[in-house]
């Protein structure tokens, strides 16, 4: 249980493209996902906390009109990387908390999108 | 700020050892501490959760402690195998933080046939 699906794995593009990646809790509701942004050997970086029917919430230094999150239902959230250029190539994790759980719960996480802009 | 350390260099050991990986973290109060696996290419995979009012936790061949005076955690895999190579990251949410995790850089283990 409580598999979460992120899709693409992997992209390729042109600079200034506008990229969408999606997460789905597959067989749980999510009130509540996470976007990180991890670079090769470091640590996940939180981008934002993404809550379903609100705004999410953007940690300090990540730009919300570049990177826009839409949680339109229980099951589904976005992370659309706006006009893209190379700074922007990583490797960004989404997850997932199972709605109704205590703060001590752990995250599901999907398996990335590889996000690579020439 | 904040701080989370985990041994940024590889842990190495042989296949049947007991492997032992530390993190460390400063100017923190955290409520709970959480460990995941993370292989090359994937998300992260939850392993063990432990709260600040326990001393260790245990699930088959791993086994967690949380020393809050220490500010340390340890990380242990007993009957170490292959499989087990993989990167491994602690994760810390403070009283306040409201299901924000701050995760360590992680260890890479690697374990040798």
């Amino acid at each position: 249980g409580a598999v979460v699906s992120q899709h693409p794995s992997r992209v390729i593009c042109k600079s200034g493209t506008s990229v969408k990646i999606e997460c789905r809790s597959l067989d749980f509701q999510a009130t509540t996902m996470f976007w990180y942004r991890q670079f090769p050997k470091k640590s996940l970086m939180l981008m934002a906390t993404s809550n379903e029917g609100s705004k999410a919430t953007y940690e300090q230094g990540v730009e919300k009109d570049k990177f826009l999150i839409n949680h339109a239902s229980l099951t589904l959230s976005t992370l659309t990387v706006t006009s893209a250029h190379p700074e922007d190539s990583s490797f960004y994790i989404c997850s997932a908390l199972t709605s109704g759980t205590y703060s001590n719960q752990p995250q599901h996480f999907g398996d990335g999108t590889r996000l690579s802009i020439l | 700020s904040q701080k989370i350390e985990q041994n940024s260099e590889a842990l190495n050991i042989q296949e049947g050892k007991t492997a032992t990986l530390t993190c460390n973290y400063t100017n923190y109060s955290p409520a709970y501490l959480q460990w995941y696996r993370q292989d090359p290419g994937r998300g992260p995979v939850f392993l063990l959760l432990i709260r600040e009012n326990e001393k260790e936790k245990r699930k088959e061949r791993l086994k967690v402690t949380f020393d809050t005076t220490l500010k340390q955690s340890l990380f242990h895999i007993t009957a170490s195998q292959p499989a087990d190579s993989a990167t491994y990251l602690c994760a810390l949410v403070g009283v306040d933080s409201s299901y924000k995790l701050i995760f360590g850089s992680g260890t890479r283990l690697l374990v040798r046939p």
